[in-house]
C-alpha cells in the first residue's frame, strides 16, 4: 500500500524558513516523479513544484520560484521541500503527491494527508 | 497563469447524471491531453478521478467519465450517488511559466 507521510509544519514567522519532509512507503520511490500542492484554508489546490524520478528535472510555480527548493533522497525514500522567505499567502495545507510515471506529468496517483504551515507574525 | 474556469457548483439527484466542465484555453486543456480530475472530501486529500483527459485509474468506479472538446474539459458522474457529494478539481499541464494549473473547484451536492 502506497503511504506518503508528510511532516514539518508549523507556526513560522513572515521571512522565515521551514522544511517539509515527505517519507514515502510501499513503492519504488526513485520510479516516480513527486510533487508539492498546497490548499490555502478554504481556497482551491494549487500546484507548488515537482522534481522525476531520478531527481533530474525539476519545476516550480512563478509564486515559489527563488524562495523554496525541493529535492529528494531516493535512498532514504524521502521527499522535501526547503522554503525560504515564506509570506502570508504561503499560509496552507501543503500535500506531498506521487505521479503516475517516472517523468512529471503533474497527474497525482496517491497524496498524503498534509502538513499545515502558518506564516504569521 | 491564471487557473481553469469550473462552475463553483452543480448539484444532482441521486440517480441522475451531472457534468462538470473545465474551460482553459489553447495553451492548456486545448491544446494537449494532460487533463485530469480530483475528487476531494471535506478535510481528505484529493483523490484521482480521471488522467489524460478519459483514462481512469485503477479502483475508480466506471461512472466517472472524462472528455475533452477544444479548450473545455469534462467531468461526468453518471448514476450519481451520496458519497459523489465533494468539491472536484480539473487540472491541466499549461505553456505558461507555471507549468501545471488547477482549476477553480465545483462543489457537487446530491440533492
Amino acid at each position: 500500500e502506497v503511504q506518503l507521510l508528510e511532516s514539518g509544519g508549523g507556526l513560522v514567522q513572515p521571512g522565515g524558513s521551514l522544511r517539509l519532509s515527505c517519507a514515502a512507503s510501499g513503492f519504488t520511490f526513485s520510479g516516480y516523479a513527486m510533487s508539492w500542492v498546497r490548499q490555502a484554508p478554504g481556497k482551491g489546490l494549487e500546484w507548488v513544484s515537482s522534481i522525476s524520478g531520478s531527481g533530474g528535472t525539476i519545476y516550480y510555480a512563478d509564486s515559489v520560484k527563488g524562495r523554496f527548493t525541493i529535492s529528494r533522497d531516493n535512498s532514504k525514500n524521502t521527499l522535501y521541500l526547503q522554503m525560504n522567505s515564506l509570506r502570508a499567502e504561503d499560509s496552507a495545507v501543503y500535500y506531498c503527491a506521487k505521479d503516475r510515471i517516472r517523468e512529471v506529468t503533474a497527474q497525482f496517483q496517491h497524496w498524503g494527508q498534509g502538513t499545515l504551515v502558518t506564516v504569521s507574525s | 497563469q491564471s487557473a481553469l474556469t469550473q462552475p463553483a457548483s452543480v448539484s444532482g439527484s441521486p440517480g441522475q447524471s451531472i457534468t462538470i466542465s473545465c474551460t482553459g484555453t489553447s495553451s492548456d486543456v486545448g491544446g494537449y491531453n494532460f487533463v485530469s480530475w480530483y475528487q476531494q472530501h471535506p478535510g481528505k486529500a484529493p483523490k484521482l478521478m480521471i488522467y489524460d483527459v478519459t483514462n481512469r485509474p485503477s479502483g475508480v468506479s466506471n461512472r466517472f467519465s472524462g472528455s475533452k472538446s477544444g479548450n473545455t474539459a469534462s467531468l461526468t458522474i453518471s448514476g450519481l450517488q451520496a458519497e459523489d457529494e465533494a468539491d472536484y478539481y480539473c487540472s491541466s499541464y499549461t505553456t505558461s511559466s507555471t507549468l501545471y494549473v488547477f482549476g477553480t473547484g465545483t462543489k457537487v451536492t446530491v440533492l
